[in-house]
């Protein structure tokens, strides 16, 4: 079964810093990884994903992931964080069956943003 | 086009009382479901769905029920409810591997 960790519950980085937060996935076969944010009380929001190819991949809001097969990590950075980043984070890989289509979430990273 | 919608937005309740969220998609996907999301824990699959007539377990399924007799939509009812069902849930519909979010559903049970 597939099987998602986060392990940074918490991040806290100074405006303009760059940012990296880890994922490591488990997965049997060739895995399609996510990431989304949520702002507090608010929705989901698809940042990027990986199928296949290219191993880094591109995002909204300035963010990308790169995919590394041999580390099983699927990590997100952004350059220069702003302070309207600050946000839970959540790392998924999805899978397919015949009777659906599920993502496995990761329980997520808290960013904060000090200015 | 509305995407997913979920109703309604809040909701009380009593331990031991039952109700039903409600999924609506208008993107004619076949793949739908239904997350909980806790503090802490992530979002945890509760149940899911490829079309009408055919359901499956997720992670999390005990003291929730689904069926799916249209595409458009996929309602998750609470049988008995019970404190530990305090949560956010939210109903996803997918295209491919996308799967589009709805606004959630905070649900708390006294």
């Amino acid at each position: 079964a597939q099987s998602v960790t986060q392990p940074d519950i918490h991040i806290t980085v100074s405006e303009g810093a760059s940012l990296e937060l880890r994922c490591n996935y488990s997965y049997g076969a060739t895995p399609y990884l996510f990431w989304y944010v949520q702002s507090p009380g608010q929705g989901l929001q698809l940042l990027l994903k990986y199928f296949s190819g290219d191993t880094l991949v591109q995002g909204i809001k300035g963010f990308e992931a790169e995919f590394k097969r041999s580390q099983s990590s699927f990590n997100l950075r952004k350059p220069s964080v702003h302070w309207s980043d600050a946000a839970e984070y959540f790392c998924a890989v999805g899978a397919r069956n015949y009777y659906g289509n599920k993502l496995v979430f990761g329980a997520g990273t808290i960013l904060r943003v000090k200015s | 086009n509305a995407g997913v919608t979920q109703t309604p937005k809040f909701q009380v309740l009593k331990t031991g009382q039952s109700m039903t969220l409600q999924c609506a998609q208008d993107m004619n996907h076949e793949y739908m479901s239904w997350y909980r999301q806790d503090p802490g824990m992530g979002l945890r699959l509760i149940h899911y769905s490829v079309g009408a007539g055919i359901t499956d377990q997720g992670e999390v399924p005990n003291g929730y029920n689904v069926s799916r007799s249209t595409t458009e939509d996929f309602p998750l009812r609470l049988l008995s409810a019970a404190p530990s069902q305090t949560s956010v849930y939210f109903c996803a519909s997918t295209d491919a591997y996308e799967q589009y979010f709805g606004p959630g559903t905070r649900l708390t049970v006294t």
